[in-house]
């Protein structure tokens, strides 16, 4: 299994408040991703990294940031968050150096409700 | 724009019986990945299949089947002699070599249900 944990597991917070999701993986790949995944819509990409601060904008990236200072550490960042920003937060890696035709590998996931 | 489709959304079969899960897919690349991901109720993702569009040859791994035909845009899912353990949600999901954005697109998930 490709060595990707999630932090915290679960969060309940409040709306308007910030929230930050950490993934971490002690594989060395060089990407990183971020997708919510919510009823009827599958997984959906919102960020990802290609290395070390760098980053780009998925499908559903408004209201999202991200940042990657070390190789290992992708964090996801809800400034304010939003009761629609309740979902499952999934970080993915792939293998290899990245690129389309690679797997991509998901953590355990980050049940978020905002209230 | 890529898109994955999984008109199925739940099926239930009796323990034992085949099944087949549908994906279709739509891209305008000749480049393609597909994959294949098992979505059990403890909540992981776990990958099945990866699949370039350059190999139609029909994959097997023990009860697990793929039939990829490019002709239909089909990259369908066998299961056969089904097992409780099989019951989970499995997703379909599209990659393109031109997109330039590293992007898997999912379909939104079929889920199976397998009664003892």
């Amino acid at each position: 299994d490709a060595g990707i944990t999630q932090s915290p597991r679960h969060k309940v917070t409040e709306t308007g408040t910030p929230v930050t999701l950490r993934c971490h993986q002690t594989e060395n790949h060089r990407y990183m991703y971020w997708y919510r995944q919510d009823p009827g819509h599958g997984l959906r990409l919102i960020h990802y990294s290609y290395g070390v601060k760098d980053t780009d904008k998925g499908e559903v990236s408004d209201g999202y940031s991200v940042s990657r200072s070390k190789t290992e550490d992708f964090l996801l960042t809800l400034e304010s968050a939003t009761s629609s920003q309740t979902s499952v937060y999934f970080c993915a890696i792939s293998e290899l150096a990245g690129g389309p035709g690679d797997t991509q590998y998901f953590g355990p996931g980050t049940r978020l409700t905002v209230l | 724009a890529q898109k994955v489709t999984q008109a199925q959304t739940e099926i239930s079969v009796v323990e034992k019986e085949d099944v087949t899960l549908d994906c279709v897919y739509e891209t305008r690349d000749t480049t393609y990945y597909l994959f294949w991901y098992k979505q059990p109720p403890s909540g992981e993702l776990v990958f099945l299949i990866r699949r370039n569009s350059f190999d139609e040859q029909n994959e097997i791994s023990g009860r697990y089947s793929w039939n990829f035909q490019k002709s239909t845009s089909s990259f369908n899912f066998t299961i056969t002699a089904s097992q409780v353990v099989d019951s989970a949600v499995y997703f379909c999901a599209l990659s393109e070599a031109g997109n330039g954005n590293e992007k898997l697109t999912f379909g939104t998930g079929t889920r199976l249900t397998i009664i003892p």
